[in-house]
């Protein structure tokens, strides 16, 4: 089946470093992937929509400075967190749409930022 | 507006008994609903999905949902609880091409 890989799944950071974690569709091209913030106990935030090639579509309260997102390729997208601080401490997922009917997204794994 | 409700934060069921995961759905439309389940510090998986076909949905691990338009709901159950099932639930609807409401989760406690 399709598979996202999410790199890294654990990063820990001091406070005013940028941070990258990449996403990769392993077995399919993805034109379009999406990143999602997850605080604790609580359900996933969409924080934007990444398209190869073109701009990020950030929602609505997020930080385009901060959250910097590339989809340079078919199978890469890459969220960096620049100058991160305490607060932006978090569990991020992507995802991307595998084309499996019904425009079902597969997630990856997963990765949990922790800045000191 | 789309939105999906999910009433129970929390559920505990005994191991070998059944399980019942409410969600409500809003939609003006016929709508494409999901249910994904989160292990700890892991990505989601998808168990199922209700696209305007039957009904009545099966999914992987024994679980399955079953969609009713006059009650608006997309209820997730299974008969018969197993230790790995413990984990956090999500009721999603999709509204747009790309995008999806996630509903605020259930979190599935197995008791021994």
């Amino acid at each position: 089946g399709a598979v996202v890989s999410q790199h890294p799944s654990r990063v820990i950071c001091k406070s005013g470093t940028s941070v990258k974690i990449e996403c990769r569709s392993l077995d399919f091209q993805a034109t379009t992937m999406f990143w999602y913030r997850q605080f604790p106990k609580q359900s996933l935030m969409l924080m934007a929509t990444s398209n190869e090639g073109s701009k990020a579509t950030y929602e609505q309260g997020v930080e385009k400075d901060k959250f910097l997102i590339n989809h340079a390729s078919l199978t890469l997208s890459t969220l960096t967190v620049t100058s991160a601080h305490p607060e932006d401490s978090s569990f991020y997922i992507c995802s991307a749409n595998s084309g499996g009917g019904a425009n079902v997204l597969t997630f990856g794994a997963g990765s949990r930022l922790t800045v000191l | 507006a789309q939105s999906v409700t999910q009433l129970d934060s929390h559920v505990s069921v005994s191991e070998g008994t059944p399980v019942l995961l409410r969600c409500n759905y809003s939609s003006s439309y016929s709508p494409s609903l999901f249910w994904y389940v989160q292990h700890p510090n892991k990505g989601l998986q998808l168990l199922l999905k209700y696209t305007s076909a039957a009904t009545l949905v099966k999914g992987i691990n024994g679980f399955e949902a079953e969609f009713k338009k006059s009650e608006t709901s997309f209820h997730l159950t299974k008969p018969s609880a197993h230790m790995s099932d413990a984990a956090e639930y999500f009721c999603v609807v999709r509204v747009g091409t790309y995008k999806y409401i996630f509903g605020t989760g259930t979190r599935l406690k197995v008791l021994a």
